[in-house]
C-alpha cells in the first residue's frame, strides 16, 4: 500500500511566523504535490515536484514555497504565515505521468494561522 | 481557463436512495477522468477512473460512473446510498499532466 504521511494533523501558528510542512511518500513516485482544500473551493494546487530538486508553481503559488532535496520527501514552507492560509493542506504522490496515474493522498495538515 | 465543475455543493439524501452527481469539465480534447473520495476525518481516495473504452466504469462500493463526450460529463451514480457513504466526493480531470479537482460535492445520507 502506498502510504503517504505528513508531519503534523493539527497546527496553530501565528501571523508573521515560518513554517514547513513536511510530507514524506514511500512508494518511490517521482512527483509529489502540495494542495490547499478550502470549503466550497475543493482542491488548489499550490506547487508540485516532478523530480528531486524540481519545482513547479500551480494556480496559488504566492506566499509559499517548497523543497524537494530528497525523491521521498517534499516540503511546504510559508515563510512568513498569515490569516488568509489558515486551510487544510494536502500532500500527494503519483508515478511520473499523471494524466494516467492516481495521485496518493495524505491525511492532510489543518493549520490555522492566528 | 480550464475548469471542473460540480453543480451540487450538498446532498442530502435516505438511505436506500439513488445517488447522481453532476461533473462537467471544460478541457478540449482526450481527457482523463476521476472521482475521489473523503470519507470523514480520513484522507482522499481513488473511487474510479476512466481513461479510453467503455464509458461506463465502475469502481468501489458500488459506485460507476458515465462518460459522455458530447456533454463533457462524468457523472458518478450509485443505485442505492448506504449511511456509509456519507463523504465528500471530488471529481477531477487530467489532460497534458494538469490535473484539476472541482470544488466537491458533500453526500449526507439520513439512516
Amino acid at each position: 500500500d502506498v502510504k503517504v504521511t505528513q508531519s503534523s494533523r493539527y497546527l496553530v501558528k501565528r501571523t508573521g511566523e515560518k513554517v514547513f510542512l513536511e510530507c514524506v511518500q514511500d512508494m518511490d513516485h517521482e512527483n509529489m504535490f502540495w494542495y490547499r482544500q478550502d470549503p466550497g473551493l475543493g482542491l488548489r494546487l499550490i506547487y508540485f515536484s516532478y523530480d528531486v530538486k524540481m519545482k513547479e508553481k500551480g494556480d496559488i503559488p504566492e506566499g509559499y514555497s517548497v523543497s524537494r532535496e530528497k525523491k521521498e520527501r517534499f516540503s511546504l514552507i510559508l515563510e512568513s504565515a498569515s490569516t488568509n492560509q489558515t486551510s487544510m493542506y494536502l500532500c500527494a504522490s503519483s508515478l511520473r505521468d499523471t494524466s494516467y496515474n492516481e495521485q496518493f493522498f495524505g491525511p492532510g495538515t489543518r493549520l490555522t494561522v492566528l | 481557463a480550464q475548469s471542473v465543475s460540480q453543480h451540487n455543493h450538498h446532498v442530502i439524501l435516505s438511505e436506500a436512495a439513488s445517488l447522481e452527481l453532476g461533473c462537467n469539465y471544460s478541457y478540449g480534447g482526450t481527457v482523463n477522468l476521476f472521482w475521489y473520495v473523503q470519507y470523514p476525518g480520513q484522507h482522499l481516495q481513488l473511487l474510479l477512473k476512466y481513461f479510453s473504452g467503455d464509458p461506463l466504469v465502475k469502481g468501489i462500493k458500488g459506485f460507476e460512473a458515465e462518460f459522455i463526450k458530447s456533454k463533457f460529463s462524468f457523472n458518478l451514480r450509485k443505485p442505492s446510498v448506504q449511511w456509509s457513504d456519507t463523504a465528500e466526493y471530488f471529481c477531477a480531470v487530467t489532460r497534458n499532466n494538469d490535473m484539476r479537482f472541482g470544488a466537491g460535492t458533500r453526500l449526507t445520507v439520513k439512516p
